[in-house]
């Protein structure tokens, strides 16, 4: 158990939806990561939060979006889905960043 | 944008083979990190290496960093099948940068 938590666990929709995964950090890390893995892409970084602030953005599409809030709890957002968008979402979190990072045990979605 | 490559993508081996998977970049790193997936899993830090020509142990896994600074390899040492997964090497998509961009990773299966 890596401290980070990831609800749900899976998640099924359809195409044109909208869905919010959420991760809370370890207790005491400061930076959120999200990523996104499919098996033709690997492990591709989405987007990074350090307390609060947008630090980092990978290839996130303009239909995703995240947040940080202040308790350090983090969001990410996705909509008008494709059946693309079908993978695991995971959430890593560091104390601050060039850290190691933990990672929460991920939410697939899957599209239809 | 920074790019890794990862080799091979896949490996087999009998349980008390050897097993090295490598790591190669274009450009100069300021560090390294390596994670393993297990099936069914979320990757999990095992290490970050530095220092030019740094090598690092863990048990049966001995973990190095070219001198260039711009390869780097994870070698097992009599495997097992608990080594079973997916070693991803990842690095920072620059010198100043936060955003950890993975390896495509190698897959390795164990049979005994």
């Amino acid at each position: 158990d890596s401290g980070v938590t990831q609800t749900p666990k899976h998640l099924i929709t359809a195409t044109g939806q909208r869905v919010t995964l959420r991760c809370s950090p370890r207790s005491g890390d400061l930076s959120v990561y999200w990523y996104q893995q499919s098996l033709d892409q690997g492990l591709q970084f989405l987007i990074q939060y350090y307390n609060g602030e947008e630090r980092a953005k990978g290839n996130i599409l303009e239909r995703f979006s995240a947040q940080q809030f202040p308790d350090l709890h983090s969001e990410l957002n996705l909509s008008s889905l494709e059946l693309g968008d079908s993978a695991l979402y995971f959430c890593a979190s560091s104390v601050t960043y060039r850290d190691e990072q933990y990672f929460g045990p991920g939410t697939r979605l899957t599209v239809t | 944008g920074q790019q890794v490559m990862q080799i091979p993508q896949y490996q087999h081996v009998q349980e008390g083979e050897d097993f090295t998977t490598y790591c190669n970049s274009s450009t100069t790193l300021s560090n390294i990190q390596w994670y393993k997936q297990r099936p069914g899993g979320h990757p999990v830090f095992l290490i970050q290496l530095v220092k030019s020509g740094e090598v690092k142990k863990q048990k049966r896994l001995t973990f190095q960093f070219g001198e260039a600074k711009k390869n780097s390899s994870l070698h097992i040492t009599a495997t097992q099948t608990t080594d079973v997964g997916t070693y991803f090497c990842a690095l920072f998509s620059n010198q100043a940068g936060t955003a950890l961009i993975f390896g495509k990773g190698t897959t390795l299966s164990v049979s005994s």
